[in-house]
């Protein structure tokens, strides 16, 4: 069966840099969601979306954007990097919102 | 706002034997999902186990099961006849099925060690 695809799977970035992720759901998936998890710490959600617009947001920050393309796809922009943005980033999809969600592989960032 | 603690950040148990893994939540909520996710060293979170408020009955996995106590508010997982495979962190976790507040919520999470 199909999984969630993540690109690139790792990525080292300097600190100032852009990054940006990538999340391919599912097909058949229109809510895609992404968290992130720092070191030795459980994940976070940072923010979601359905049917190609904003669903909910949480911890992310202002520097942090995201959106989700016609074809589903979602993208997760990462600028002015910080030491402190090197986590694991996961992207999970679901059917729908408030059902079950799955999980990509996730992208490992490194700032240096 | 809900929340998830799980008090064992880390067990080791030899192999084969069974190891029950604790959590607890709070919540207002009368239907939600509850999850056990497994991640392993290669870091990707596998879902495990899921269980909806509203089913009184366990859920089951093969070796996999929970034991959810709701007016308690506690979900514990119980793996048995463990295997070295099973060695990962475990993390539980909460899941409200709204529209608009779908976004799970992790506890801290329980590395599990399979000794040979």
């Amino acid at each position: 069966a199909a999984g969630v695809i993540q690109s690139p799977r790792h990525l080292i970035k300097e600190k100032r840099e852009t990054a940006t992720l990538k999340c391919y759901p599912i097909p058949r998936h229109d809510t895609v969601y992404w968290y992130q998890q720092g070191p030795g710490q459980d994940p976070q959600f940072l923010i979601s979306f359905y049917e190609k617009m904003q669903s909910d947001k949480g911890s992310i920050p202002d520097r942090f954007s995201a959106q989700q393309f016609s074809d589903y796809h979602s993208e997760l922009n990462m600028s002015s990097l910080e030491l402190g943005d090197s986590a694991l980033y996961f992207c999970a999809s679901s059917r729908d919102r408030g059902y079950e969600q799955y999980f990509g592989p996730g992208t490992r960032l490194t700032v240096t | 706002a809900q929340t998830v603690t799980q008090s064992q950040p880390e067990m080791s148990v030899q192999e084969a034997e069974t190891v029950t893994l604790s959590c607890t939540y709070d919540t207002s909520e009368s239907n939600y999902y509850l999850f056990w996710y497994k991640q392993p060293p290669s870091r990707q979170m596998i879902l495990v186990i899921r269980q909806e408020a509203y089913k009184q009955q366990n859920a089951t996995e093969n070796r996999f099961s929970v034991n959810f106590q709701k007016a308690a508010k506690s979900f514990s997982l119980k793996i048995s006849d463990s295997q070295l495979g099973d060695t990962a962190m475990y993390f539980c976790a909460f899941m409200k099925p709204l529209n608009r507040d779908d976004k799970i919520i992790f506890g801290k999470g329980t590395r599990l060690h399979i000794l040979p």
